[in-house]
């Protein structure tokens, strides 16, 4: 069963860079598919923020991209999301997913990050 | 990039049926058939319901349907149970491989 399970700070001060990291179990991040990350703003909808797929290639929200990286690391069986410039806006339930065929299938229990200072 | 529309809200009684629709462009409904519709109930995270516009992971009931003409999509739900009520957000790829979500919409079983 492929599980999926997101860890970073829950407060970050305006201005700074939120970091968050996902780990996979239960399926190895080399053997294949994309991997992603989305966001959900206290009582708002879904927006999609980045994904990467396993051999490097990435791809961003346009409104996000100037501010953002999504990276892989293999070795460790876990992918990374790094936001700088952070402001109150930012403040969301982040999730991390696995994505095939268009969807996103697999999705961790999401972590909150609140931006304040 | 504008986010897909989709009705805020909808209702219905247990044992109906409603369809909920998930309206883009030529760019991104219209585009590829990567359309997905995810269920998300309170403090949960959202799970997959459909896929490629009208498959059914293995496990979802086959009372969530899906569909699509020209750059619409709908979901449908028939025979309406109590635990349907939850929100629903279509999402679709498109052509410039980026992924757009819908506002969602709030399911309420009467």
């Amino acid at each position: 069963q492929v599980q999926l399970q997101e860890s970073g700070p829950g407060l970050v001060k305006p201005s700074e860079t939120l970091s968050l990291t996902c780990a996979v179990s239960g399926y190895s991040i080399s053997s294949g598919y994309y991997w992603g990350w989305i966001r959900q703003p206290p009582g708002k909808g879904l927006e999609w923020i980045a994904t990467i797929h396993h051999s490097g290639s990435t791809y961003y929200n346009p409104s996000l991209k100037s501010r953002v990286t999504i990276s892989v690391d293999t070795s460790k069986n876990q992918f990374s999301l790094k936001l700088s410039s952070v402001t109150a806006a930012d403040t969301a339930v982040y999730y991390c997913a696995r994505r095939q065929k268009g969807a996103s299938d697999y999705w961790g229990q999401g972590t909150l990050v609140t931006v304040s200072s | 990039q504008s986010a897909l529309t989709q009705p805020a809200s909808v209702s219905g009684s247990p044992g109906q049926s409603i369809t909920i629709s998930c309206t883009g462009t030529s760019s991104d409904v219209g585009s590829y058939n990567f359309v997905s519709w995810y269920q998300q109930h309170p403090g949960k995270a959202p799970k997959l319901m459909i896929y490629e516009v009208n498959t059914r992971p293995s496990g979802i009931s086959n009372r969530f349907s899906g569909s699509k003409s020209g750059n619409t999509a709908s979901l449908t739900i028939s025979g309406l149970q109590a635990e349907d009520e939850a929100d629903y957000f279509c999402s679709a790829y498109t052509s410039s491989s980026t992924v757009l979500f819908g506002g969602g919409t709030k399911l309420t079983v009467l």
